[in-house]
């Protein structure tokens, strides 16, 4: 069964730094992009970040750019949002998302039920 | 960035009935090189992720029912769904992957009359 699962979530203060991981399984984990999705209490989806299925080439949406990184590790099949320098505002549930495809310009066919990040002091 | 609106922001459709949302992007999602427009719809149920039901704006996902179809070429996309089940009471997205960023519609949700 193809199946995605994120650990790693939990209550951080601003400031504070969280390394969401994301367990792959049932599809050959290097063929496919990995996206992570975010989504606010009440509110709507927003794409967060991307990597590569084929050279870990890495997107940012811009209101996580240049305090989040992304990275996969091909021998545990897990890919790795470090997130740092957090805000309230980053307060959502984190989606792992597959890539239909190697790239980013593919639908999302795949999706981990989601770890609750809160920012809060 | 590419700004997708959906309409409208709730429908209420009795059982059986036909329900229509529309999704437009702020400028075209349609790639000229094969013909292909970069447009998806999700479905989420209250609690759970949302799950992929249309890519390239008509192709039903594997295992979609086949009351779910897509439409729309360009900048103005539907998601119809023939005939209303009450286990599509869910909110709707649609998502644009031509460009990044990524964008997603603000969803529709969609309800028993």
């Amino acid at each position: 069964e193809v199946q995605l699962l994120e650990s790693g979530g939990g209550l951080v203060q601003p400031g504070g730094s969280l390394r969401l991981s994301c367990a792959a399984s049932g599809f050959t984990f290097s063929n496919y992009a990995m996206s992570w999705v975010r989504q606010a209490p009440g509110k709507g989806l927003e794409w967060v970040s991307y990597i590569s299925g084929s050279d870990d080439t890495t997107y940012h949406a811009d209101s996580v750019k240049g305090r989040f990184a992304l990275s996969r590790d091909i021998s545990r099949d897990t890919v790795n949002l470090q997130m740092n320098s957090l805000r309230a505002e980053d307060t959502a549930v984190y989606y792992c998302a597959k890539n239909k495809g190697a790239l980013w310009d593919d639908a999302f066919d795949i999706w981990g039920q989601g770890t609750m990040v809160t920012v809060s002091s | 960035d590419i700004v997708m609106t959906q309409s409208p922001d709730s429908l209420a459709v009795s059982l059986g009935e036909r329900a229509t949302i529309n999704c437009k992007s702020s400028q075209s999602v349609l790639y000229s090189s094969n013909y292909k427009s970069y447009l998806s719809w999700y479905q989420q149920k209250p609690g759970q992720p949302p799950k992929l039901l249309i890519y390239w704006a008509s192709t039903r996902e594997s295992g979609v029912p086949d009351r779910f179809s897509g439409s729309g070429s360009g900048t103005d996309f539907t998601l119809t769904i023939s005939s209303l089940q009450a286990e599509d009471v869910a909110v709707y997205y649609c998502q644009q992957y031509y460009s990044t960023p990524i964008t997603f519609g603000q969803g529709t949700r969609l309800e028993i009359k």
